[in-house]
């Protein structure tokens, strides 16, 4: 039973590119989060979302960084133009529907020149 | 500000000592987590409780938790050196419904010492 999978590990990104990261869930669980994490810190909300549909987004930078949990395949987080202060690690949480705790990935972390 | 702090920021203990963390949080809640994460790993969930529980076991964890005060502390007893970890609380607030986001503190980072 795997758990959930991110990837990439690692990002390298000059500034002004775009970044994709990737999450797939855990089987069976259709909520998934996201989170970001600098160093030394603890780890800041970002999106909620469940299959075709964003729940709450309110930790989400108003620019440049969008999220989708299709139908069909993993979720995405992408980062538009990125800059120096975009990087961080980035995990992504699963759960099933009505059910807690969260399940989490490794984190992609994500360097930017 | 953030919703949860903890202290200490960093502890050091000897193998085979207790190690306590504390947390404090502002809001209401539905419920409150530990969490641990291993140097570039992600987060495991060690154990969570509900707003109307105060305390919590779960093998060498201990968890207690007063609402009135917004706080929460995880006991870990006879450490190990496998237990160097950063630890984190984090609360799910206000509803009923199990998804919510989490709103983590800002961790204590525990060394054991062999």
């Amino acid at each position: 039973n795997a758990g959930v999978m991110q990837n990439p590990r690692h990002l390298v990104r000059r500034r002004g590119q775009e970044a994709r990261l990737r999450c797939s869930p855990m089987k069976g669980h259709s909520h998934v989060y996201w989170y970001r994490q600098l160093p030394e810190e603890g780890l800041k909300f970002m999106v909620y979302l469940q299959k075709e549909n964003i729940i709450d987004e309110s930790g989400m930078p108003k620019e440049r960084f969008s999220a989708e949990f299709p139908k069909e395949g993993p979720s995405i987080l992408r980062i538009q133009q990125v800059v120096r202060g975009d990087s961080a690690a980035y995990f992504c949480a699963s759960s099933p529907p009505q059910v807690r705790p969260q399940h989490f990935g490794d984190g992609t972390r994500l360097s930017i020149l | 500000s953030q919703q949860g702090e903890e202290d200490p920021q960093a502890l050091s203990i000897q193998e085979g000592e207790n190690a306590t963390m504390n947390c404090s949080y502002k809001t209401s809640i539905n419920n409150l987590q530990w969490y641990r994460q291993n140097s570039g790993r992600g987060l495991v969930h060690l154990i969570l409780i509900r707003s109307n529980e105060r305390e919590k076991h779960s093998g060498r964890l201990r968890v207690t938790l007063d609402t009135s005060k917004k706080s929460s502390s995880l006991l870990i007893t006879a450490s190990r050196a496998a237990d160097t970890a950063s630890y984190f609380c984090a609360t799910q607030g206000g509803s009923n419904f199990g998804n919510e986001k989490l709103t983590f503190g800002t961790g204590t980072r525990l060394t054991i010492i062999p």
